[in-house]
C-alpha cells in the first residue's frame, strides 16, 4: 500500500514563526502535492511537483513556499505564519500514471495565534 | 471559479435510505475521481471513471460518468452509518499530463443515522 506520511497531525505555532510541514511517501510517485482544507472552502491546491527540484503554484500560493530536494519529500514552508493560515493541511502524491489518482497523509492541523 | 460543483453540500439521511450525490461541470474532464474523507483523516480513493457513459459498481456504491465528461453521479444503496464522510469529486482536465493535477469539487458531506 501507497504510504504518504505528515510530520505532525497536531502543530500550534505563533504569529510571524517560520513554518515546516513535512510530507514523505515510500511509492516513488512522480507528483506531489499541498492543499488546504476550510469548512466550506474545500481542498485548495498551495503549490506541487512533478519532478526534484521542480515547482508548480497552485490556486492559493501566496505566503507559502516549498521545497523538493528527493523525490520522496515535499515540504511546505509558511515563512512567517499568520492567523489565517490556521487549517487542515493535506499533502498528497500520485505516481504520474494517465489517471492520476491521489493519495492523501492524515493532515495536520495547523493552529497560529 | 469552482470548475466542479458538487450538491447537495449537505445530507442527513437515516439508515437504509437510498441517495444520490452530484458532481456537475462545464468543462471535459478526462477522468474523474470520487474519494472519501472521514474526520480527521485523509481522502481516500473510491473509484476513477474514463470513459463517457461509464457505470461503476462498488458494493452498494454505484458511480456514473456522464456521456459528454462533464458530470458524475455517485449512488448509494440502503445506506449505513459506516457511509457517514466527506465524499469527493475531481477531475483530471489533461490527458497524458505528467503534471498530475486534479481539479477537486468542495464536498458533500454525507451523515447516515442508525
Amino acid at each position: 500500500d501507497v504510504k504518504v506520511t505528515q510530520s505532525s497531525r497536531y502543530l500550534v505555532k505563533r504569529t510571524g514563526e517560520k513554518v515546516f510541514l513535512e510530507c514523505v511517501q515510500d511509492m516513488d510517485h512522480e507528483n506531489m502535492f499541498w492543499y488546504r482544507q476550510d469548512p466550506g472552502l474545500g481542498l485548495r491546491l498551495i503549490y506541487f511537483s512533478y519532478d526534484v527540484k521542480m515547482k508548480e503554484k497552485g490556486d492559493i500560493p501566496e505566503g507559502y513556499s516549498v521545497s523538493r530536494e528527493k523525490k520522496e519529500r515535499f515540504s511546505l514552508i509558511l515563512e512567517s505564519a499568520s492567523t489565517n493560515q490556521t487549517s487542515m493541511y493535506l499533502c498528497a502524491s500520485s505516481p504520474g500514471t494517465v489517471y492520476n489518482e491521489q493519495f492523501f497523509g492524515p493532515g495536520t492541523r495547523l493552529t497560529v495565534l | 471559479t469552482q470548475l466542479l460543483e458538487q450538491s447537495p453540500q449537505f445530507l442527513s439521511i437515516q439508515e437504509g435510505e437510498n441517495l444520490t450525490v452530484y458532481c456537475n461541470s462545464s468543462s471535459v474532464f478526462s477522468s474523474l475521481q470520487w474519494y472519501r474523507q472521514e474526520p480527521g483523516e485523509g481522502p481516500v480513493l473510491l473509484v476513477t471513471v474514463v470513459t463517457g457513459g461509464e457505470v461503476k459498481k462498488l458494493k452498494r456504491l454505484t458511480f456514473q460518468f456522464g456521456d459528454a465528461r462533464k458530470d458524475s453521479s455517485l449512488h448509494i444503496t440502503a445506506a449505513q452509518p459506516g457511509d457517514t464522510g466527506l465524499y469527493l469529486c475531481a477531475g483530471d482536465t489533461d490527458r497524458g499530463s505528467t503534471l498530475g493535477r486534479l481539479y477537486f469539487g468542495r464536498g458533500t458531506q454525507l451523515t447516515v443515522w442508525p
